[in-house]
C-alpha cells in the first residue's frame, strides 16, 4: 500500500469547517483513499473513501486532486465530538487487500 | 445494536498466564481482522480470518500468538505466556462479503502485570 503523509496535529474552532490534508504521491491507479478516525482510544470509525471523484456522505466530504497525489477530508461544521485522531489510508479495494495500514494520523482538536 | 462486539473490555494477566480475547463480528460479516495498538502508536495489523480459515497472518508474532474463527462462535485471539510487552489495546474489525470497509469493535485493553 502507498504511504501517506499527514500533519501531526491541527486545531479547528467549533462550528467551522475542518480541512485535513493528506499526501499520497505514490498512489497507484487501483488504490483507494480511505479515512478513519479514532476518538480517545475507542475503536477506529470508518468515515469515507474514494478513488478519484469527490465523495460526500453524512459525516464528511472527500476531495481528491486530479492527479490523485493528495486529498482533503472536510468536516463541514466541526463539533467538540469530532476531536480525534484522523487516519488517511491508501489501499487496494479488493478481496485479499486485507489490512489497513494506520500511520500516525492527524490529531484534530476542536476548540470551543 | 449489531456492531462488532469484543470481550472482555479490560483484561489483566500476570506474566506467564494466557490471555483469550473474543470478537463477534457484525451480523452478516464473515471476515475478521485483528489489530494491536501500543500506547501512543497507531494500530498494527495482526491477522485476517474468514470462517475456519486464516487468510493472512503476516502481522502475527511468530510465537505465543494464535487466532481462530470457528464455524460457530466468535473469533478468538490467544496469547500464551504473556509478557509485559503484550500490554496493549487489541481491536477486532469485521467486513462483509464484497464490501471492504472494516468496522471496528471497542477493543480489549490487556494489561500484563
Amino acid at each position: 500500500d502507498a504511504k501517506t503523509t499527514q500533519p501531526p496535529s491541527m486545531d479547528c474552532a467549533e462550528g467551522r469547517a475542518a480541512n485535513l490534508p493528506c499526501n499520497h504521491s505514490t498512489i497507484s491507479g487501483n488504490e483507494y483513499v480511505y479515512w478513519y478516525r479514532q476518538i480517545h482510544s475507542q475503536g477506529p470509525q470508518y468515515i469515507i473513501h474514494g478513488l478519484k471523484n469527490n465523495e460526500t456522505n453524512e459525516m464528511a466530504s472527500l476531495i481528491i486532486t486530479e492527479d490523485r497525489k493528495s486529498s482533503t477530508l472536510i468536516l463541514p461544521h466541526a463539533t467538540l465530538r469530532d476531536t480525534a485522531v484522523y487516519y488517511c489510508i491508501v489501499r487496494l479495494y479488493q478481496t485479499g487487500a486485507n489490512n489497513l495500514f494506520f500511520g500516525t494520523g492527524t490529531r484534530l482538536t476542536v476548540i470551543p | 445494536n449489531a456492531g462488532v462486539m469484543q470481550n472482555p473490555r479490560h483484561l489483566v494477566r500476570r506474566r506467564g498466564q494466557e490471555a483469550r480475547l473474543r470478537c463477534s463480528p457484525m451480523k452478516g460479516h464473515s471476515h475478521v481482522y485483528w489489530y494491536r495498538q501500543l500506547p501512543e502508536e497507531g494500530l498494527k495489523f495482526m491477522v485476517y480470518l474468514q470462517k475456519e480459515n486464516i487468510i493472512d497472518e503476516s502481522g502475527m508474532p511468530k510465537e505465543r500468538f494464535s487466532a481462530e474463527f470457528p464455524k460457530e462462535g466468535p473469533s478468538i485471539l490467544r496469547i500464551q505466556q504473556v509478557v509485559r510487552g503484550d500490554s496493549a489495546a487489541y481491536f477486532c474489525a469485521s467486513s462483509g462479503q464484497g464490501s471492504y470497509e472494516q468496522y471496528f469493535g471497542p477493543g480489549t485493553r490487556l494489561t500484563v502485570t
